[in-house]
């Protein structure tokens, strides 16, 4: 299994509402980030976790609450987010440094 | 600490011919060197990349890249693009070694003329 699987692939939200984006790989790589995009930028780092541990938090936002459950999974939790956050958000995977594996994104829009 | 320069955000090129997509990176270390591509709503997929070894490197798809670590350059060749290569291409860096922050460079469009 090459792949990192991102879920849900769309999310429309209010600014009050709780919502909370997965992403799950099974190539035994033990760091795994969230970048968030907006259109017609490159990605930004969020957050990475490395041996299931917060090891870069890019001075994000509250609102967004970083999870890794175990070395397969990683979760964003959104909480009372701002019309701006409205972005693809993309999770990746790698072993050391040496190139990532992204999932195809959730497309986020805060209405 | 590292950074990527793209200087072309777009780069139209008519089908069949050549294409060479630049990028230059700065850092004091030694360094690691990727290029990605992203496709129309979906994700970036990893091109190719230098880890060590020979300068020159090749995708399955027939992009190749070579490091220049004179010139601090590592730009993306092909000698006949086809319409399916439209697409965004990120250049990247990061240190060697270990879990490091990656830096992408801003993106070149690659658009292909039919």
């Amino acid at each position: 299994d090459t792949e990192v699987t991102q879920t849900p692939k769309h999310l429309v939200m209010g600014m009050t509402n709780k919502k909370s984006l997965k992403c799950e790989q099974h190539m035994g790589h033990r760091a795994m980030y969230w970048y968030k995009q907006k259109a017609k930028k490159p990605p930004e780092l969020m957050f990475v976790y490395s041996y299931e541990k917060l090891s870069i938090n890019e001075s994000v936002p509250s609102r967004f609450s970083p999870e890794c459950p175990n070395s397969s999974l990683l979760n964003l939790h959104l909480h009372a987010l701002q019309p701006e956050d409205s972005a693809l958000y993309l999770c990746a995977s790698s072993q050391e440094s040496r190139g990532y594996t992204f999932g195809s994104g959730t497309r986020l829009t805060v209405v | 600490a590292q950074s990527v320069t793209q200087l072309d955000s777009q780069v139209p090129v008519f089908e069949e011919a050549p294409v060479e997509l630049r990028c230059n990176y700065s850092s004091s270390v030694s360094v690691y060197l990727f290029w990605y591509v992203q496709y129309p709503n979906q994700g970036l997929q990893l091109l190719l990349k230098y880890l060590s070894g020979s300068t020159l490197v090749k995708s399955i798809n027939g992009f190749e890249a070579e490091f220049n670590k004179s010139q601090t350059s590592f730009h993306l060749r092909k000698p006949s693009v086809h319409i399916s290569d439209t697409a965004e291409y990120f250049c990247a860096v990061s240190r060697s070694g270990g879990y490091q922050k990656v830096t992408f460079g801003t993106g070149t469009k690659l658009q292909v003329i039919p």
